[in-house]
């Protein structure tokens, strides 16, 4: 299995309150992805890493902050969680990027972590 | 990016083959297909992908038909373990990094029953 952990696994927490998760690889991978899963959705990507201090935004980033200050590390901070951002969160990463007859990237991802806001 | 549309659900008999259906009608030429599937409470796990050509390799084979509209996971002897959600996903293109995002949708829900 890619080294990929993701902490904390389990979190509760109250609204309005910031929380950090963090996600921490050992594969030296350059691309790190943040994901969110809720019930009868498919995995969302919220922000992504394509390099240290360089992120962006994915389909559902509102609310949602990241960094990158050191490529094992990527973190996911909700600066004042709600109750909509109850969810189960996947860290995934990847080695290469697309180019020119690039086909391959397949995302490895972590065991994911259960938040829940009340 | 293009959009997959799979059935919701499936069961299959254990040790028969599973056929997983995907129509990507949206699909462009340098788009691959990529299958991962998810077993409860895990993260995904990739299994295979393909462009034009049928792909076969320890886990499954991917059957992609001509006009690539179209594709079929087959996983040839199913058993208990293989129980989980199968996501088919066409590959976009991210516009900063140039990596490609893989957009997940509802997948499909196979149970394998003894």
């Amino acid at each position: 299995d890619a080294g990929i952990t993701q902490s904390p696994r389990h979190k509760v927490t109250e609204t309005g309150t910031p929380v950090t998760l963090r996600c921490h690889q050992t594969e030296n991978h350059r691309y790190m992805y943040w994901y969110r899963q809720d019930p009868g959705h498919g995995l969302r990507l919220i922000h992504y890493s394509y390099g240290v201090k360089d992120t962006d935004k994915g389909e559902v980033s509102d609310g949602y902050s990241v960094s990158r200050s050191k490529t094992e590390d990527f973190l996911l901070t909700l600066e004042s969680a709600t109750s909509s951002q109850t969810s189960v969160y996947f860290c995934a990463i990847s080695e290469s990027g697309t180019g020119v007859g690039s086909s391959y990237n397949e995302q490895f991802f972590g065991p994911g972590t259960r938040l829940t806001v009340l | 990016d293009a959009k997959t549309t799979q059935p919701p659900s499936m069961d299959c008999a254990e040790g028969r083959a599973a056929n997983l259906p995907c129509n990507h009608s949206t699909i462009s030429g340098n788009e691959y297909v990529y299958w991962y599937r998810q077993i409860h409470s895990q993260g995904p796990q990739y299994i295979i992908h393909g462009l034009k050509n049928n792909e076969t390799n320890e886990m499954a084979s991917l059957i992609i038909t001509e006009d690539r509209k179209s594709s079929t996971l087959i996983l040839p002897h199913a058993t208990l373990r293989d129980t989980a959600v199968y996501y088919c996903i066409v590959r976009g293109t991210l516009s900063i990094s140039n990596d490609y995002k893989l957009s997940f949708g509802a997948g499909t829900t196979v149970t394998v029953r003894a």
